[in-house]
């Protein structure tokens, strides 16, 4: 899997978009990026994955460069229950895979009123 | 709710004493991982199944760690012989098979507190 850096912190008022930047500069051409999020004593979610194409679905939405190193997750309107631990990851989703994730540290996103 | 289940939810025990965590996956899931993760880390992985077949193991399950998933339906995580270190939240996911693999539904955890 390819490495990634995410800031470690970041915040972000009420109701403005929350745009969540993830380094991934030797990611493979066959590697996609997954974003998952964990609230506080909860489980972690998954929210979008991408490979090339931008990608939308009612959770967020996920802007990948054209040069397939970096990538930002946006929430357009966040909310204070989006505030979490939000983990970018860069692995490899096709042929005989098996669905390791591998988490870093992630981004501590707060969402203030 | 059908989504992903743990029990219990919270665990004290002794050092030196076995304990036993359940997982129920969403029902229609083939795969079933389970993951550790210590207070301030993102969530190390452990051990999947497809099915009742484990495949694949960390290097992070010691020889004290055993994970079944009988029938290929729910599946229980043990530690034998507990020590300090093993204090964490075990997390339990499912997915579909193929490239949905990655998209994993997880449980609340089971909290382990070795004394």
């Amino acid at each position: 899997d390819a490495k990634t850096t995410q800031p470690p912190s970041m915040d972000c008022a009420e109701g403005r978009a929350a745009n969540l930047p993830c380094n991934h500069s030797t990611i493979s051409g066959n590697e996609y990026v997954y974003w998952y999020r964990q609230i506080h004593s909860q489980g972690p979610q998954y929210i979008i994955h991408g490979l090339k194409n931008n990608e939308t679905n009612e959770m967020a939405s996920l802007i990948i460069t054209e040069d397939r190193k970096s990538s930002t997750l946006i929430l357009p309107h966040a909310t204070l229950r989006d505030t979490a631990v939000y983990y970018c990851i860069a692995t490899n989703a096709g042929g005989t895979s098996y669905g390791k994730l591998t988490f870093g540290q992630g981004t501590i996103l707060t969402v203030h009123p | 709710d059908t989504g992903v289940s743990q029990n219990p939810r919270h665990k004290i025990t002794k050092r030196g004493q076995n304990v036993t965590f359940r997982c129920d996956p969403i029902s229609e899931h083939n795969r079933l991982y389970w993951y550790r993760q210590t207070l301030g880390q993102g969530p190390e992985f452990l051990t999947y199944f497809q099915n009742e077949a484990q495949l694949e193991k960390s290097r992070l399950l010691s020889d004290r760690f055993s994970a079944e998933r009988p029938k290929g339906s729910f599946s229980t995580l043990e530690i034998q012989r507990t020590e300090q270190g093993d204090s964490a939240m075990y997390l339990c996911a499912s997915s579909l098979g193929g490239v949905r693999s990655y998209e994993q539904y997880f449980g609340p955890g089971t909290r382990l507190t070795v004394t």
